[in-house]
This record gives structure tokens, sequence and C-alpha cells, in this order.
């Protein structure tokens, strides 16, 4: 699977929209991009997941980069809940394996 | 959603005795599921796959005597920590796959004293 690269850590305020970057310039034609955030002592919480088209849900939307070597989570009005540590994952269609990067830490501050 | 139990959330045991870990896919069934661990300020690390009524899968590094793993149903995969030490004192995840992706349990926390 493609590695990520991802900052380890970011601030936004509350009520403005975060913008979480993640670089997977390795990654393969068949493989997804899978965003997940981890609140202190939680289990990874399932964010959203695209292929090459834009995805939008009512949590987040994902952008990626024509050539699929980057992508951006944006939470749209991020608020002190949303403070976590965002993963950006890439998995092969066919492998089952899910590997985990080092994250972005987001801290919304009020 | 789907939803994936984790039980329990937290163990405090003595060192030398064993531990175990229950995941339950509650509303879908995993013929495959995951367990991770998590030390404090790192990133998740993956342990093993766990394939229902075959033997599970082990990452490099990780003794497969140490942290045994049962997946005896579609719905249910247990991690044991046998003879646990202080050094094993960690977060444990599990996951299994679903019709999005993955979906994580709530996490044990293991402390061994």
């Amino acid at each position: 699977d493609a590695k990520t690269t991802q900052p380890p850590s970011m601030d936004c305020a509350e009520g403005r929209a975060a913008n979480l970057p993640c670089n997977h310039s390795t990654i393969s034609g068949n493989e997804y991009v899978y965003w997940y955030r981890q609140i202190h002592s939680q289990g990874p919480q399932y964010i959203i997941h695209g292929l090459k088209n834009n995805e939008t849900n009512e949590m987040a939307s994902l952008i990626i980069t024509e050539d699929r070597k980057s992508s951006t989570l944006i939470l749209p009005h991020a608020t002190l809940r949303d403070t976590a540590v965002y993963y950006c994952i890439v998995r092969g269609y066919n492998f089952n394996k899910f590997y985990f990067g080092s994250g972005t830490k987001l801290n919304v501050k009020p | 959603g789907a939803v994936v139990s984790q039980h329990p959330s937290w163990v405090i045991c003595k060192s030398g005795t064993s531990v175990k870990i229950e995941c339950r896919s509650l509303d879908f069934q995993a013929t495959t599921m995951f367990w991770y661990r998590q030390f404090p300020k790192q990133s998740l690390m993956l342990m093993a796959t766990s394939n229902e009524g075959s033997k599970a899968t082990y990452e490099q590094g990780v003794e497969k005597d140490k942290f045994l793993i049962n997946h005896a149903s579609l719905t249910l995969s247990t991690l044991t920590v046998t003879s646990a030490h202080p050094e094993d004192s960690s977060f444990y995840i599990c996951s299994a796959m679903d019709s999005y992706g993955y979906t994580f349990g709530s996490g044990t926390r293991l402390t061994v004293v």
C-alpha cells in the first residue's frame, strides 16, 4: 500500500473550515484514499473515502487532485469536538490490511 | 451504520496472567477482523489479521504465541494476551471490514501491574 505523509499538527479556529492535507505520491490506480479520525482514547472513526472523484458527506469533503498524488480533507465548520488525530490511509481494492501513518493532530481553538 | 463492540473497555491484570479481549460485529458478519496496538502518543500498529475458521496471520515482529487470536464465528474474534508483562500495557483496538471500509471498536486499555 502507498505511504502517506501528513503534517504532525494543525490549528483551526472554531467555526472556520479545517483543511487537512495528505500526500500519497506513490498511489496506484486501484488504491482508495480513506480518512479516519481518533478522538483521545477512543477507536478510530470513519470520515470519508474516495478513489478519484471528490466526495462529500455529512461530516466532510474530500478533494483528490487530478494526478491523485495528494488529497485534502475539509471540515467545513470546525467545532471543538473536531479536535482529534486525523489519519489519511491508502488502501488497495484487493488488499485487506489497513496501515496507519502518524496522522495530523487537529487542534480546534475557541 | 456498522457497529463493532469491544470488551472490556479497560482491564488491569497481574504480571504473568492472561487476559482475553473480545471483538464483536453487532449488525454485520465479518470474515476478517484486525487487531491493533497503540502506545501513548503513537499511531495504531497493526498486529494481526484474524480470519474466520482459519489461523490468524501476524505482522512481522508480533509474537503469535503471546498474542493468541481466535475467530470462531463470523461475528466474534478474541485476542488473548498470554503471560502478560508490564511492557504489554497498551491500548488494543479491533476492527472489521464492512461495506464502507473498516469499523473500529472502542478499544481496550490494558494495564499490567
